[in-house]
């Protein structure tokens, strides 16, 4: 069964570096997103991408991250400097389309960053 | 804005009984999907069952089923005859343009 892969499942990095986080969406879909979960706390919503450009975004998509899709399969966020409270689950995910009989969002396992 | 509410942060179930998760949630759409996902101790997201606000008849699968109630905008969870791997959390969640907005979770624990 396809699935929705991310890499590094854990990262370490010092407040104020930039991380960039990798997925590999389905490859069939065509919509991509990140969500983040804080230990303990629920999943929130960061920003969703189609066609090629962000499509909606978050309060907490701010300047500080960007996404990307490089290349016909990875899908990227970046974070330009990381803070303390960046520090939390990142979870990409991806659609085949909005509506339909079969419609979810795939989760990819996530990645764990640290930020100290 | 959206809003998905999981009043119970926690349950716990006997094994092979039966357990209800409770969801509500605010919207002004009429057309929206709502979701139950798990999520393991491994972390992964795991659909568990999905629910279109159009279709009346509750979704099913398998021991999982909703009680889906539009009017009172209610979407609970039931699931029969409990298993070890059924303990997890449990999210549940409504599409809101392009994305999904989640409730705060229910750590479901089921007892041997």
């Amino acid at each position: 069964e396809p699935e929705v892969t991310q890499t590094p499942s854990h990262q370490v990095t010092q407040m104020g570096q930039e991380v960039i986080l990798r997925c590999v969406p389905i490859s069939n879909h065509l919509y991509f997103y990140w969500y983040r979960q804080i230990l303990g706390q629920k999943v929130e919503f960061l920003v969703s991408f189609y066609n090629n450009e962000i499509s909606e975004k978050s309060e907490i998509f701010d300047d500080q991250f960007s996404v990307e899709r490089p290349d016909g399969s990875n899908f990227t966020l970046k974070i330009r400097s990381t803070k303390l409270e960046d520090s939390a689950m990142y979870f990409c995910a991806s659609s085949e389309a909005l509506r339909g009989i079969t419609y979810e969002q795939y989760f990819g396992p996530g990645t764990r960053l640290t930020v100290t | 804005a959206q809003t998905v509410t999981q009043s119970q942060p926690e349950m716990s179930v006997q094994e092979a009984e039966t357990v209800t998760l409770s969801c509500t949630y605010d919207t002004s759409e009429s057309d929206y999907y709502l979701f139950w996902y798990k999520q393991p101790p491994s972390r992964q997201m795991i659909l568990v069952i999905r629910q279109e606000a159009y279709k009346q008849q509750n979704a099913t699968e398998n021991r999982f089923s909703v009680n889906f109630q539009k009017a009172a905008k209610s979407f609970s969870l039931k699931i029969s005859d409990s298993q070890l791997g059924d303990a997890a959390m449990y999210f549940c969640a409504q599409d809101y343009g392009q994305n999904f907005v989640f409730g705060p979770g229910t750590r479901l624990s089921v007892l041997p």
